[in-house]
Order: structure tokens, then sequence, then C-alpha cells
């Protein structure tokens, strides 16, 4: 079965520039999430979803930041424009179920804007 | 609200040395708790967890924790460290209701160091 798979893997872009990344969760969890992870730190909650409906999404930048999850499946963060501080490294996660049980996590978008 | 502390950003054992890295919680009902490693360059992969039941959990690689509701506390121990061991661990809390639910909460992460 295939994990969580994230594209790209690696990002450079300008500042003021767009950027978008892209999750395909594991077929069948209804739970994903969005996390950044700032180097040297733990992964902080962006948003989650349950199916298409996002019921967590207070610590989403909204000014710059938006994310859709259409017909429950896959999803796209994207940061409208990017600033130096986003440089970090976007992991996407899914689970079964909306308790964290058993999060399975990709391999990450590693962002730098320069 | 929730919160994870990991005391010690760094930790640092010989080969076959006893593993602990240091996990404190807080949370106003019953946690969820996990420890997740991360090699570089990687993503977060599941040791072990911790819902009810027993309090002392074994995972993966010889990793084991215990959960002390006493000292909130989720300490990761493995009693002989590997090479292969040298990661970054991450502690996280869960809950299954209140206003965290589904929230999945991460600590500073501890860098774990294996010298021959």
């Amino acid at each position: 079965e295939a994990g969580v798979v994230q594209s790209p893997r690696y990002k450079i872009i300008e500042k003021k520039q767009p950027v978008a990344f892209w999750c395909n969760p594991i077929s069948g969890h209804n739970t994903l999430y969005w996390y950044r992870q700032n180097l040297g730190q733990g992964p902080e909650l962006l948003i989650r979803y349950e199916n298409e409906e996002a019921v967590d999404d207070s610590q989403l930048p909204k000014d710059r930041f938006s994310a859709e999850r259409l017909k429950g499946v896959d999803s796209t963060l994207k940061i409208q424009p990017a600033e130096l501080g986003d440089s970090a490294v976007y992991l996407c996660a899914s689970s079964t179920t909306g308790t964290g049980l058993e999060a399975f996590f990709g391999q990450g978008t590693r962002l730098t804007v320069v | 609200a929730q919160s994870v502390t990991q005391l010690g950003s760094h930790v640092s054992v010989s080969e076959g040395a006893l593993v602990l890295l240091r996990c404190n919680y807080s949370s106003s009902v019953p946690p969820y708790l996990f420890w997740y490693v991360q090699y570089p360059n990687q993503g977060l992969q599941l040791l072990l967890k911790y819902t009810t039941g027993a309090t002392l959990v074994k995972g993966i690689n010889g990793f084991e924790a215990e959960f002390k509701k006493s000292e909130t506390s989720f300490h990761l121990t493995k009693p002989s460290a590997h090479m292969s061991d040298a990661a970054e661990y991450f502690c996280a809390v869960s809950r299954a209701g209140g206003t965290s639910y589904g929230k999945l909460t991460f600590g500073q992460g501890t860098i774990l160091t294996v010298h021959p």
C-alpha cells in the first residue's frame, strides 16, 4: 500500500511569488492534516480536514495561505505571496479517524523562500 | 489547551547504552500519547502510541514508553542504543474529545546522537 505522497519534495522561490504543495493521502483515510515544521522545531498544525470539510484551520494564516481538499481525497496547500518567514518543511499526514490515531506522514516539501 | 514539553533538545549516548528521552504533557482530559521518529529529510514515523489500557507500551525497533498519569509523563526508553537510532524524536499528544479533538500537538523534538 502506498503511503502519503507529497510533491514537490523541494521548492525554491523568490519572495512574493506563489507556491503550491500537493498531497495524496493513504486510500481510505478520511482525515488529512497539513503541518508546518520550522527548522529545529516540532510540526505545527495548519489545517485539518475531515473528508472535504476543514474542521480546524485556526492556525492557518488566512491572509496568504489557502487550502482545499476537493472530493475529500487529494489536497493542495497554497501560499500567495510567499514571505521569507515561510521557509519551512510542509508535512501532510492522514489518518482513518479524527483523533490523530495512527497519523501517517508524507516525506514533506522543503520550501526555501529567497 | 494541550501541550508537550520534551526535556533536552539533544541527547548523546554511547552505542549499547540506555536511551531515555523525556516527555511531559498537559491535557485537561485523558490524552492519547505518541512518539514519532524523524530521520534526515524524511517524514515522521510512528514508534509507539498510548490510548487506553496498559500503561507500558512497546513499539518498533525495541523502544518502549510508560504512561504515568500522576507525573503527566510519557518517557521513551530503549535498553541498548544502536547507531541506527540516531535521529530526531518527537513526543505528541492528542485527545478524543474537548476543544482540541483530533489535533495532534507535538513537542519541540530531541535529537539523539549515538557514539561508537
